[in-house]
């Protein structure tokens, strides 16, 4: 059982900075990881991580190190991915997403059955 | 890491049955037994179909069906019905905690 439920669409000029929110609820947050998916509009999925919600520590696909980071409140059950030096190709939907219980994403078994609804985040002057 | 091959689009008939590969590496696919499948309706999350190449989640219909070859893995439709329409993720695993999905397939129901 559980919600995810993310914070609403962001426009967003280039170079700026942008900050994505995805509540939970319904479950223990610290017990799941948290994964960051990416879809630009009318493309396929790009895992871009996940974060470990007990440590706090950030495992990042090739391709997201650098501008793309995740933080957490734990006091409020919620994730964060921070994305900066915004381009118009970061212009998604990005997904946070928990894997099954009984996953571990630090093992292979990282399958995501609770998603968030998505925030599209357009960048655009 | 580039993303796993899919092919970009399948169809059938109803009653029909479909077959969507998912070709990758001996460092991924051919390595690990860690694939998992998403379908996805427009407008929608993704949602997990398949997980440990052959396994269904609670809920999940049993004419959904997976196996794994090689560096190739398969998610098959059995008995397609219109609901089935929509677009199929592959993933999987690729060591150091990292994971790849597939490119996506569309599927439709004719």
């Amino acid at each position: 059982q559980g919600q995810l439920v993310q914070s609403g669409s962001e426009l967003k000029e280039p170079g700026a900075s942008v900050k994505v929110s995805c509540k939970a609820s319904g479950y223990t947050f610290e017990n799941h990881a948290m994964n960051w998916v990416r879809q630009a509009p009318g493309q396929g999925l790009e895992w871009v991580g996940w974060i470990n919600t007990e440590t706090g520590d950030p495992t990042y696909a090739q391709g997201f190190t650098g501008r793309f980071v995740f933080s957490l409140d734990t006091s409020v059950s919620t994730a964060y991915l921070h994305i900066s030096s915004l381009r118009a190709e970061d212009t998604a939907f990005y997904y946070c997403a928990r894997p099954h219980p009984g996953g571990k994403c630090s093992g292979g078994t990282c399958y995501l059955d609770l998603w968030g609804q998505g925030t599209l985040v357009t960048v655009a002057s | 890491q580039s993303a796993l091959t899919q092919p970009r689009s399948v169809s059938g008939s109803p009653g029909q049955s479909v077959a969507i590969s998912c070709t990758g590496t001996s460092s991924d696919v051919g390595y690990y037994n860690y694939v998992s499948w998403y379908q996805q309706h427009p407008g929608k999350a993704p949602k997990l179909m398949l997980y440990d190449v052959s396994q269904r989640p609670s809920g999940v219909p049993d004419r959904f069906s997976g196996s794994k070859s090689g560096s190739s893995a398969s998610l098959t439709i059995s008995g397609l019905q219109a609901e089935d329409e929509a677009d199929y993720y592959c993933c999987s695993y690729l060591g150091s905690r990292t994971y790849v999905f597939g490119t996506g397939t569309k599927v439709t129901v004719l």
